[in-house]
């Protein structure tokens, strides 16, 4: 079964700096997709960012990138330029290839952003 | 485009009741999946359902069950609740093919 631990349980960031928040994750598939989701007080989960894990090249959503490491499957999210709004619990999932859209997540990481 | 919707958004319930939650897919989507968000934690996978069959579940009982309706709309039924049922149900609806899900706000049920 795969996991995915992101080891960090919380973290801050002063405004309009850069933060990285961590996750590693366990798997013997070849095919693969991570996701970084941001849940705010609202509950509901947004997608921020996600990974094939057949692309070599790290993800990139304008003030959000990713550092995908496949063989040390090592899965962080930078953010840069960090915003009050980026506030919020942010997850880490797993998702096999393949029809099953089965997401696997982390415990999550608090990100306070500080003015 | 409507986004997923669910519904109530709390409710309380004592131990051994039945419960049923409700979630509208984002249109033009034929697959949604169940999650449960225990407090402190990442959501767990309960199952998923694609044109009114499920066709994977996670490591929950057969208490936990659910349907899926032609308009893609979908419930969660729980029986003989119990106070670890306590936790967030979030609802995320996909379309065949993509591996983007979209989340609702979740429903908070609490065992009492």
């Amino acid at each position: 079964a795969q996991t995915v631990t992101q080891s960090q349980p919380e973290m801050s960031v002063q405004e309009a700096e850069t933060v990285t928040l961590s996750c590693t994750y366990d798997t013997s598939e070849s095919d693969y997709y991570l996701f970084w989701y941001k849940q705010p007080p609202s509950r509901q989960m947004i997608l921020v960012i996600r990974q094939e894990a057949y692309k070599q090249q790290n993800a990139t959503e304008n003030r959000f990138s990713v550092n995908f490491q496949k063989a040390a499957k090592s899965f962080s999210l930078k953010i840069s330029d960090s915003q009050l709004g980026d506030a919020a619990m942010y997850f880490c999932a797993y998702r096999s290839g393949g029809s099953n859209y089965k997401l696997t997540f982390g415990k999550g990481t608090l990100l306070t952003v500080n003015p | 485009e409507t986004g997923v919707t669910q519904s109530p958004t709390h409710l309380i319930k004592t131990r051994g009741q039945q419960v049923t939650l409700r979630c509208s897919s984002q249109s033009g989507h034929n697959t949604v999946s169940w999650y449960q968000q225990a407090l402190g934690q990442g959501p767990q996978f309960i199952f998923q359902y694609y044109r009114e069959e499920e066709n994977g579940r996670g490591n929950f009982p057969p208490r936990f069950s659910g349907l899926q309706f032609p308009n893609y709309s979908s419930e969660l039924n729980v029986n003989a609740l119990e106070l670890d049922d306590s936790a967030l149900y979030l609802c995320a609806s996909s379309q065949s093919g993509s591996e983007k899900l979209f989340f609702g706000s979740g429903t908070q049920l609490s065992v009492l």
